[in-house]
């Protein structure tokens, strides 16, 4: 069955980084693409970008440009995503979730990491 | 930023119910391709969304079909005929025809 596993909960200092990790299984994983979303109290759900498993090529929400760096290693079927210079707004549960290509259907959702940014 | 209203933020009710949801957005969801981009989704309590109508109205792969979306333009209705218990949580919309991507405020579903 579709399993997305995403690694676990992170506490950083303000201005550094994170790297969070999404492994696929029971699926071809470069058929699908992988999404991720910001989910806050305060803001809701929101889309960060997508990334293509089988070219690496990525689309952003304007938003997050400079902030999430997504990336994928298909010999392990495993997406990534890199907060960079992090403030206490990062604070937040990001999921990734399985894109269906063309029809933006997230049809498959990890449980989530918590990212907690406090000094 | 396409903006997408949900209403009621707050829906009451029994066991047996049925109940709608309406997803209002800010712009036309037609796409120039003529599809519309627009989903439904179900977050229960301490769980990660999950998927419930995709295109507007297209059933996911093991909804049950008490679910049923409709709607065209800016206008859309999540509706659930018969609510049972594992239906409570918050109902979100999303909207993947414009950049970015966005999702409704959400709609908490909860027993009377």
């Amino acid at each position: 069955q579709v399993q997305l596993q995403q690694s676990g909960a992170e506490l950083a200092k303000p201005g550094s980084s994170v790297k969070i990790s999404c492994k696929a299984s029971g699926y071809t994983f470069t058929s699908y693409y992988i999404s991720w979303i910001k989910q806050t109290t305060g803001q809701g759900l929101e889309y960060i970008g997508y990334i293509n498993t089988g070219s690496g090529g990525t689309n952003y929400n304007e938003k997050f440009k400079g902030k999430a760096t997504l990336t994928v290693d298909k010999s392990s079927s495993t997406a990534f995503m890199q907060l960079s210079s992090l403030t206490p707004d990062d604070s937040a549960v990001y999921y990734c979730a399985r894109a269906v290509p063309y029809y933006w259907y997230f049809d498959f959702w990890g449980p989530g990491t918590m990212v907690t940014v406090s000094s | 930023d396409v903006v997408l209203t949900q209403t009621p933020s707050i829906l009451s009710a029994t066991i047996g119910q049925s109940v709608s949801i309406s997803c209002r957005s800010s712009q036309s969801l037609l796409d120039s391709d003529g599809n519309t981009y627009l989903y439904w989704f179900l977050q229960r309590p301490g769980q990660s969304p999950q998927r419930l109508i995709y295109l507007v109205s297209n059933l996911g792969s093991g909804v049950p079909n008490r679910f049923s979306g409709s709607g065209s333009g800016t206008d859309f209705t999540l509706k659930i005929s018969g609510v049972e218990a594992e239906d409570l949580g918050v109902y979100y919309c999303m909207q993947a025809t414009h950049a970015p991507w966005t999702f409704g405020g959400g709609t908490k579903l909860e027993l009377k």
